[in-house]
């Protein structure tokens, strides 16, 4: 159980054009969806929190117009990277958490691999 | 701000050896502590939670000590395997604050 999904796994884009990465909770209802980044060798950085049914929490730093995170039902969460640039290459994770209460883990899909021509 | 310190980036260990691996933090305790398993090119998967008010948490060959006096969690694997080799990360969570803030991780490679 606790299974989450992310398509794709790798791209490949042009610079200037938009990407979309979708993520999944194939068995649960996921409340709320985490999207974090990780750049080479370096920890899991979180970029947004999103919770079903409304706008995202992002993290400071971060730009909701550059990544538009939508939230639409319990079990799909979907990351645009839009104008992308070379700096965007990166490997994109997302989680999903049964509960708003921290007694739930998160669960992790198993990455996107972004890279920016 | 809250700092978290993985003990070394690298560790080397013999199989069938103990791994112990360390995660120290600054300022106040979390809620909870999680540790979590990552391959290359993989997302982490979840291994083991504890909360503030538990000393310990085992799984199988895997446990977990929580000190909050040292502001230090320490994550054991006995007996060693080779197919334990991974990255291995920390990650803290707050009360009233839904996000998990992570280590930088270490790199854990069982010799055989």
């Amino acid at each position: 159980g606790a299974v989450v999904s992310q398509h794709p796994s790798w791209v490949i884009c042009k610079s200037g054009t938009s990407v979309k990465i979708e993520c999944r909770s194939l068995d649960f209802q996921a409340t709320t969806m985490f999207w974090y980044r990780q750049f080479p060798k370096q920890s899991l950085m979180l970029m947004a929190t999103s919770n079903e049914g409304s706008k995202a929490t992002y993290e400071q730093g971060v730009e909701k117009d550059k990544f538009l995170i939508n939230h639409a039902s319990l079990t799909l969460s979907t990351l645009t990277v839009t104008s992308a640039h070379p700096e965007d290459s990166s490997f994109y994770i997302c989680s999903a958490s049964p509960g708003t209460s921290l007694s739930y883990e998160q669960y992790f899909g198993p990455g996107t691999r972004l890279t920016v021509t | 701000s809250q700092k978290i310190e993985q003990n070394s980036e690298a560790l080397n260990i013999q199989e069938g050896k103990t791994a112990t691996l360390t995660c120290n933090y600054t300022n106040y305790s979390p809620a909870y502590l999680q540790w979590y398993r990552q391959d290359p090119g993989r997302g982490p998967v979840f291994l083991l939670l504890i909360r503030e008010n538990e000393k310990e948490k085992r799984k199988e060959r895997l446990k977990v000590t929580f000190d909050t006096t040292l502001k230090q969690s320490l994550f054991h694997i006995t007996a060693s395997q080779p197919a334990d080799s991974a990255t291995y990360l920390c990650a803290l969570a707050y009360f009233g604050n839904e996000k998990l803030t992570f280590g930088t991780g270490t790199r854990l490679t069982i010799i055989p």
